[in-house]
């Protein structure tokens, strides 16, 4: 199905531990992103790509790792886990400059 | 100054009010401009662009004003379905560390029967 896909849907993990949100889009677009969404601070980015094998950072990206070595896939790794960590993440992709299509996002707990 | 801002609200209207958003953002240089709607705990999702002319979508008209760098949305008989939080969304001429898009924290409606 064409579309942006998001996995896992939810995810608790331990304080210190690696681990890894994925993003899938199907429509090639070029840009894709990630943010995060806590109560009180709206959608905040974490990192974006324009293009395989380009990623830039965005306004919070300590603590994250990503990589985009094919077009469709974007993951985020949270190379050691913390608390602070624990939040919604959502997955964006852009084709041309018009409006981003937001995966169904991964609910996040570290505990 | 922020560079999207918008009323947090609550708006708790009844159903059939009408109500409308307010947005103002500082890049004189944006050219895009969007409402998005979050439902509580879903992702975003594009409500509608909004154009220099000012366009409508059913129940929904979005405004643009250029010189005062104001954008709204209004609408009309309200559902309970219109319950939601409605992002005002910005494009940033020149990306860096926000991306391609400014979103607004958003405004909060609630519809009431």
């Amino acid at each position: 199905d064409a579309g942006i896909t998001q996995s896992p849907r939810y995810k608790i993990t331990e304080t210190g531990r690696q681990v890894t949100l994925m993003c899938h889009q199907t429509w090639s677009h070029s840009y894709m992103f990630w943010y995060r969404q806590d109560l009180g601070h709206g959608l905040r980015l974490i990192y974006y790509s324009a293009a395989a094998d380009i990623t830039d950072k965005g306004e919070v990206p300590d603590g994250y790792v990503v990589s985009r070595s094919k077009t469709e896939n974007f993951p985020l790794t949270l190379e050691s886990a913390t608390r602070s960590q624990t939040s919604v993440y959502f997955c964006a992709s852009q084709g041309t400059l018009n409006g981003y299509t937001f995966g169904s996002g991964t609910r996040l707990t570290v505990v | 100054r922020k560079e999207v801002e918008q009323d947090p609200g609550p708006f708790n209207v009844p159903e059939g009010a009408t109500v409308a958003f307010n947005c103002t953002y500082s890049n004189s240089a944006s050219q895009s401009f969007f409402w998005y709607r979050q439902d509580c705990r879903k992702e975003p999702k594009l409500l509608m662009s909004v154009y220099s002319s000012g366009n409508e979508d059913g129940r929904f008209t979005a405004q643009l004003n250029r010189a005062s760098q104001y954008i709204s949305l209004l609408i009309r008989d309200s559902k309970l379905s219109d319950s939601a939080t409605y992002l005002c969304v910005v494009n940033s001429p020149w990306g860096g560390s926000q991306g391609n898009l400014i979103f607004g924290k958003g405004t909060k409606l609630s519809v009431k029967p």
